[in-house]
């Protein structure tokens, strides 16, 4: 029973080429998010999706461009891929309210490797 | 969000209590704490959150100074599962939905 699942879990790929990650909930909730964390750690967010609906785009190149079909899922699709976006590519959700603060649940992870 | 300070890295035996700090000296009223872990190469986990009042659920303890600048969370009996980096984040209700983190303080627990 994966709360949040991703796919593919590893990815190696050429420069300049397109790709997409795929995330899926199975938790009803209605929020979902992308975050990077690079070779440092960091982990930072890129996108935040509400019912289907863009809430958050972070300064994050136009090459990326979050697809969200319906509220359970939420793909990242990468244009030209560079050097730069290897990374680690979370996704999550989390239900959201003005008056209750929700924990976000996260998937495993997509390594994205770049050569 | 407020800012959070915590110490980069901490050790704790196996079966003893780990007490990591978060210093969040510019909390304002409406924010909340939150505590998550990173265990390695795997997705953030959420541990526990508070306001002002001390909470405790099956993963951990949290203990808020009375005026909210600092918190400590508590894993009662450390294992070398909980081996992880913790994240102590700051966020308001009502607040942009994204969590933010900082570097957090790694865990290593020792057998």
């Amino acid at each position: 029973d994966t709360a949040v699942s991703q796919t593919p879990k590893y990815l190696v790929t050429q420069m300049g080429n397109d790709k997409s990650i795929k995330c899926e909930q199975n938790l009803g909730h209605d929020t979902m998010y992308w975050y990077k964390q690079d070779s440092k750690k960091f982990l930072k967010i890129m996108f935040s999706y509400n019912n289907k609906e863009l809430i958050i785009n972070e300064t994050v190149p136009n090459r990326f461009s979050p697809k969200s079909p319906d509220k359970a899922h939420l793909n990242l699709h990468i244009n030209s891929l560079e050097l730069g976006d290897s990374a680690v590519y979370f996704c999550a959700s989390s239900q959201e309210s003005l008056v209750v603060l929700r924990e976000q649940y996260f998937g495993p992870g997509t390594r994205l490797t770049v050569t | 969000d407020a800012k959070t300070t915590q110490p980069p890295s901490m050790d704790c035996a196996e079966g003893r209590a780990a007490n990591l700090p978060c210093n969040h000296s510019t909390i304002s009223g409406n924010e909340y704490v939150y505590w998550y872990r990173q265990i390695h190469s795997q997705g953030p986990q959420y541990i526990i959150h508070g306001l002002k009042n001390n909470e405790t659920n099956e993963m951990a303890s949290l203990i808020i100074t009375e005026d909210r600048k600092s918190s400590t969370l508590i894993l009662p009996h450390a294992t070398l599962r909980d081996t992880a980096v913790y994240y102590c984040i700051v966020r308001a209700r009502g607040s942009a939905r994204q969590l933010t983190f900082g570097s957090g303080t790694q865990l290593t627990v020792l057998p």
